[in-house]
C-alpha cells in the first residue's frame, strides 16, 4: 500500500500569513494527489485535484503543486474561514488513502 | 441538486453486524464509482473501499482493515449504495461518509483523476459492549 505522510501535523498562523503544507507519498503517484479541507462536524471539501487543479468554487488563494512523491498545498493569504484540518489523498493505486491531516489553528 | 444521504448508523456490540445505506440523487448514479470513507472520533480520514459502475465491471476494492468483513454493494434501480459491516470491532467506531466524483461523470478511469467532490453528511457507527 502507498503511505501518505503530511507535515506538519499542526501549525499556528495568523490571518494574512502564507501557509504551506507538505505531503509525501511512499512511492511515485504521478499527479494523482488531491487536497481536502475539513471543518469540525462537517464532511470534507475537495480543494485541489490532480495535484494542482483548483476545484470549481474554491478561492484562488489555494494552490497545489508537485508530482511524483512530493506535494504542497499553499494558502497565499490565510483567511479566518481557512482555519480547519487539511488532508492529502492519493488516487493513483487501486487502494486509495489519505494523509494523517494537518490542523491549521489561529495564532 | 446533487445529494448523498447516508443512513443506518447506530450502536452495535462487538462481533455484530450493521448495514449502512447511501441514497443518491441529482446525478446518474448507475454510471458513478462510489466510495465509503470513515473517520474515527478525533482521528483522520480513512478510505474504506469503492465499487465501480457496472459498466466498468462493478468490482469492489477494500482497505486492509476492513477486507473480508465489509462488503460494498449497489442497487442502481434504487440509486442506493450499501455498506454491509460484519464482525464489527470497537475500532470500527466512526462517522461513515459516502462520496463520489461528479466531475468524473461516469468516465471510468477519470475517477482516479478528479478527486471526490461530493460527500454525504455522514452516519455514526458506535461499536461498544
Amino acid at each position: 500500500d502507498i503511505q501518505m505522510t503530511q507535515s506538519p501535523s499542526s501549525l499556528s498562523a495568523s490571518v494574512g500569513d502564507r501557509v504551506t503544507i507538505t505531503c509525501r507519498a511512499s512511492q511515485s503517484i504521478s499527479s494523482y494527489l488531491n487536497w481536502y479541507q475539513q471543518k469540525p462536524g462537517k464532511a470534507p471539501k475537495l480543494l485541489i485535484y490532480a495535484a494542482s487543479s483548483l476545484q470549481s468554487g474554491v478561492p484562488s488563494r489555494f494552490s497545489g503543486s508537485g508530482s511524483g512523491t512530493d506535494f504542497t498545498l499553499t494558502i497565499s493569504s490565510l483567511q479566518p474561514e481557512d482555519f480547519a484540518t487539511y488532508y492529502c489523498q492519493q488516487s493513483y493505486s487501486t487502494l486509495w488513502g489519505f494523509g494523517q491531516g494537518t490542523k491549521v489553528e489561529i495564532k | 441538486e446533487v445529494q448523498l444521504v447516508e443512513s443506518g448508523g447506530g450502536l452495535v456490540k462487538p462481533g455484530g453486524s450493521l448495514r449502512l445505506s447511501c441514497a443518491a440523487s441529482g446525478f446518474t448514479f448507475s454510471n458513478a464509482w462510489m466510495s465509503w470513507v470513515r473517520q474515527a472520533p478525533g482521528k483522520g480520514l480513512e478510505w474504506v473501499g469503492r465499487i465501480k459502475s457496472k459498466t466498468d465491471g462493478g468490482t469492489t476494492d477494500y482497505a486492509a482493515p476492513v477486507k473480508g468483513r465489509f462488503t460494498i454493494s449497489r442497487d442502481d434501480s434504487k440509486n442506493t449504495l450499501y455498506l454491509q459491516m460484519n464482525s464489527l470491532k470497537t475500532e470500527d467506531t466512526a462517522v461513515y461518509y459516502c462520496t463520489t466524483s461528479i466531475a468524473a461523470a461516469g468516465g471510468g478511469n477519470y475517477y482516479y483523476y478528479y478527486g471526490m467532490d461530493v460527500w454525504g453528511q455522514g452516519t455514526t457507527v458506535t461499536v461498544s459492549s
